[in-house]
């Protein structure tokens, strides 16, 4: 089992809508999540942070964890063309006094006219 | 932009050589992380400096090495090159206040080992 599992996609939705992009992740004493954006050839930006349970909104995005099940996930609302990309799942896990981040594979976001 | 900055931006080298790479922080952070991301995957973890100390080391070999120096920039130098040390490298810089916070990444070295 990987540590940290997303949909490689690619998902591809209309402009305006919403897009879900989720993660899980094997470690049960994971603390601290992030989303990170990352263009074609670009490097990866961070999008949100989160580290309780619930929803966090920043703008057009809101993170959302659940650690019962070991899940954290992303959506964009109102989706913009702009927002075609990969997004990248990261966790720091329990127990690390340093904050080495592991990633998923990453998902592609496509959103079309 | 996060202020993080890597040079150079792209290399190619043949396999066997040795590669140094370099990356200055965003002002104010004195932890450096150094990621390597293959086409199409996830960046992997290298390794972390804080304090001119190796702070955590992922799965990589000890020809993967660095330094952090007083201004805390930081190096990676990786020994005997493999066709598949081909990757885009990351460096990301970040407070020291444990294990949750945010990391920022710079542009990225893309090196070809051929």
């Amino acid at each position: 089992q990987k540590e940290v599992e997303q949909n490689s996609g690619p998902l591809s939705v209309p402009e305006g809508a919403i897009a879900s992009l989720n993660c899980t992740y094997s470690d049960r004493g994971s603390q601290s999540f992030f989303w990170y954006r990352q263009y074609s050839g670009k490097s990866p930006e961070l999008i949100m942070s989160i580290y309780s349970n619930g929803d966090k909104e920043d703008g057009r995005f809101t993170a959302q964890l659940n650690k019962a099940s070991q899940y954290v996930s992303l959506l964009i609302r109102d989706s913009q063309p702009s927002d075609s990309a990969t997004y990248l799942c990261a966790v720091v896990a329990g127990g690390t006094s340093y904050g080495k981040l592991t990633f998923g594979q990453g998902t592609i976001l496509t959103v079309h006219p | 932009e996060t202020g993080v900055t890597q040079s150079p931006t792209h290399l190619i080298k043949t396999r066997g050589q040795q590669v140094t790479l370099r990356c200055s922080s965003q002002s104010g952070h004195n932890t450096v992380s150094w990621y390597q991301q293959a086409l199409g995957q996830g960046p992997q973890f290298i390794f972390q400096y804080y304090r001119e100390e190796e702070n955590g080391r992922g799965n990589f070999p000890p020809r993967f090495s660095g330094l952090q120096f007083p201004n805390y920039s930081s190096e990676l130098n990786v020994n005997a090159l493999e066709l598949d040390d081909s990757a885009l490298y990351l460096c990301a810089s970040s407070l020291p206040q444990g294990g949750g916070v945010a990391q920022y990444f710079g542009p990225g070295t893309r090196l070809l080992v051929l």
